[in-house]
């Protein structure tokens, strides 16, 4: 089946850094998304994992995955202001028809002066 | 030079009517799709269409109807408009591919908010 699940609400403060978690269920799944979601706009894409790999660096954010698991999550080092959004993971499920993205239900993450 | 795009941004209406929301992209891809966000922020996608042509549909309701008039364009039109259709409607796109090891990453527009009285 397709679950993905995350926690609703996460706060720090500015320079901290943030740790967004998501769980998902499906073993097939090939890849796991990152999106950004800022008030009133799209949804942003900001880093994604092949499920062969346990770990992904792109400058600020690192992305683990433990696929044994079913866990994955994102790092925000030195977090601002400007990170304040809803963070949303998502595995790309393959079905006969075609690709989809299955999401979870996002993580608003507050980000305090 | 936007990637993918939509109109209207918001979109007022009563119940009843017949609305119909564009999107386009200019990425050159094969794929779009088209996703329901609710009042809780829920994204469930709805359908999707590959060169034209209808691949995925997830027990959407038939007064939704997608149209996909090439295969840079996805147009979204709902029949019959009900309180329940309120939500962000977004579009998205992708290369498209069945392989395994693809990204295929997708692209989201910016967003309809649907607002049914």
């Amino acid at each position: 089946g397709e679950d993905v699940e995350q926690s609703l609400f996460l706060s720090v403060r500015e320079g901290d850094s943030s740790v967004i978690n998501c769980t998902y269920t499906d073993s097939s799944s090939t890849y796991l998304y990152w999106y950004k979601q800022e008030p009133g706009a799209g949804l942003q894409l900001l880093t994604y994992i092949f499920s062969n790999m346990d770990m992904k660096q792109d400058q600020r954010l690192t992305v683990l995955l433990n696929k044994k698991d079913k866990h994955l999550s994102l790092r925000i080092a030195d977090t601002q202001t400007g990170d304040s959004a809803i963070y949303f993971c998502a595995e790309k499920v393959m079905e006969a028809a075609g690709n989809k993205l299955t999401f979870g239900g996002g993580t608003r993450v507050l980000v305090k002066p | 030079d936007t990637a993918v795009s939509q109109t209207p941004k918001y979109l007022v209406t009563q119940m009843g009517n017949d609305k119909s929301i564009k999107c386009e992209q200019n990425l050159g891809h094969d794929t779009m799709y088209w996703y329901k966000q609710d009042s809780k922020k829920f994204l469930k996608i709805m359908f999707s269409y590959n060169n034209k042509e209808l691949i995925i549909n997830e027990t959407v309701p038939n007064r939704f109807s997608p149209k996909s008039p090439d295969k840079a364009h996805l147009n979204l039109h709902i029949n019959s408009l009900e309180l329940g259709d309120s939500a962000v409607y977004f579009c998205a796109s992708s290369q498209g591919g069945r392989r395994w090891e693809s990204t295929d990453t997708q692209y989201f527009g910016p967003g309809t908010r649907l607002t049914v009285l």
